[in-house]
């Protein structure tokens, strides 16, 4: 069965702190993709990054990191310098081909960055 | 990225009447595309798989007379919640794939309020 779990429901860190927002996930599946979308209180879905299973590489966009560990199954997600505009709620997902397609969302973890 | 429309972005209307939510495709054709729920602070849940030409899959305990999901064409895809009641008030988001690429696109949900 597949499964993503965000155990950080919620979040407050003050501006200019870094954050790090931890993901979980669960596949028997050998190639899957793992997404982070951020949803602003707009509700609108951003894509932020997919990474397939065979591609270990961290990756650093600005201020966004994004570390992933098949070895413990983890796919953390890192703010640098915090800003009050990166408040949201921020989903973990995995997509597996073997499922159709469909795209396993985490709980969420929602991010408040204090001014 | 490609883009995927949902038309209405918000609706309110009276328990017991139906209402229709559009998810287009705007610039790939969708071979697939999946609805999603969302109430308040929770994740999204995947309520049914449509593929075009053919009937939707619905997941476990999604009724699917209640919500009637028509994708006749690789462009567009609707969902309408059939005699709606306060119970069903949530946030719908379609997505879409396709593509040489298979990428997944979300829409950018629909806000159904009813009273």
């Amino acid at each position: 069965a597949q499964k993503v779990t965000q155990a950080q429901t919620e979040i407050s860190v003050v501006e200019k702190e870094d954050v790090t927002l931890d993901c979980v996930y669960e596949t028997r599946d050998t190639t899957y993709y793992l997404f982070w979308y951020k949803q602003p209180p707009s509700g609108e879905l951003v894509f932020l990054i997919r990474r397939n299973s065979f591609d270990e590489q961290n990756e650093i966009s600005g201020r966004y990191s994004w570390n992933f560990q098949k070895s413990t199954s983890s796919f953390n997600f890192t703010i640098t310098a915090s800003q009050v505009v990166d408040s949201a709620v921020y989903f973990c997902a995995l997509r597996c081909s073997n499922t159709g397609n469909q795209f396993y969302f985490g709980t969420g973890t929602s991010l408040t960055v204090i001014p | 990225g490609a883009v995927v429309s949902q038309h209405p972005s918000r609706v309110i209307c009276k328990s017991g009447t139906s209402v229709k939510i559009e998810c287009r495709s705007l610039d790939f054709q969708a071979t697939t595309m999946f609805w999603y729920r969302q109430f308040p602070k929770q994740s999204l849940m995947l309520m049914a798989t449509s593929n075009e030409g053919s009937k939707a899959t619905y997941e476990q305990g999604v009724e699917k007379d209640k919500f009637l999901i028509n994708h006749a064409s690789l462009t567009l895809s609707t969902l309408t919640v059939t005699s709606a009641h306060p119970e069903d008030s949530s946030f719908y988001i379609c997505s879409a794939s396709g593509g040489a690429r298979d990428e997944q696109f979300f829409g950018p949900g629909t806000r159904l309020t009813v009273l």
